[in-house]
């Protein structure tokens, strides 16, 4: 069964430096997201991409973070200049369409000291 | 805004027995519905959902869920529950235009023998 892979599945990195996060989506989806659950919390949307563009983003997704598609299998979650309220697991996530349900990886743990 | 409300954080019940878990939610427009649920150090998998039709909505594992629009709830429910069925269950909310899942605060279902 086809299946959104993320890596990697856990990352530690100091505050202040650059991270990216790694996302292959199912090959036949079109919508990307990601979402974020800090510890204890709820999962919260960050942005949705689409055609090679943001198509929405939450007012957690300020300048230090960016979306790239690089080639046409992976997605990622760029964070500039990480801080320690960026520790949480983050979800990728695809979807065929709009209007469809969306297909989420196991999600990286993200861990800033 | 779309929000979302699980007033349970956490439900006991004996293996075998039946369970409800409880989901209210707020909207301005018409809504698609979901349950997903979160086995311990995994990702979200999709259980059910409601886009429009029949409002009984039968999922994976004997799961189902009842769309109520008069009283804006999707509560789900199992006639009996299994050992494995302990996770987290998190009921999510969109809206047509399916940009992104606005996500309650998860109820923890814990089955013990």
């Amino acid at each position: 069964e086809p299946e959104v892979t993320q890596t990697p599945s856990h990352q530690v990195t100091q505050m202040g430096q650059e991270v990216i996060l790694r996302c292959v989506p199912i090959s036949n989806h079109l919508y990307f997201y990601w979402y974020r659950q800090i510890l204890g919390q709820k999962v919260e949307f960050l942005v949705s991409f689409y055609n090679n563009e943001i198509s929405e983003k939450s007012e957690i997704f300020d300048d230090q973070f960016s979306v790239e598609r690089p080639d046409g299998s992976n997605f990622t979650l760029k964070i500039r200049s990480t801080k320690l309220e960026d520790s949480a697991m983050y979800f990728c996530a695809s979807s065929v369409r709009a209007n469809t349900e969306a297909f989420f990886g196991q999600g990286t743990r993200l861990t800033v000291v | 805004a779309q929000s979302v409300t699980q007033l349970d954080s956490q439900v006991p019940v004996f293996e075998e027995a039946p369970v409800e878990l409880r989901c209210n939610y707020s909207s301005s427009v018409s809504v698609y519905l979901f349950w997903y649920v979160q086995y311990p150090n995994q990702g979200l998998q999709l259980l059910l959902k409601y886009l429009s039709g029949s409002t009984l909505v039968k999922g994976i594992n004997g799961f189902e869920a009842e769309f109520n629009k008069s009283q804006t709830s999707f509560h789900l429910r199992k006639p009996s529950v299994h050992i494995s069925d302990t996770a987290e269950y998190f009921c999510a909310v969109s809206d047509p235009g399916f940009q992104k899942l606005v996500f309650g605060t998860g109820t923890r279902l814990l089955v013990s023998p």
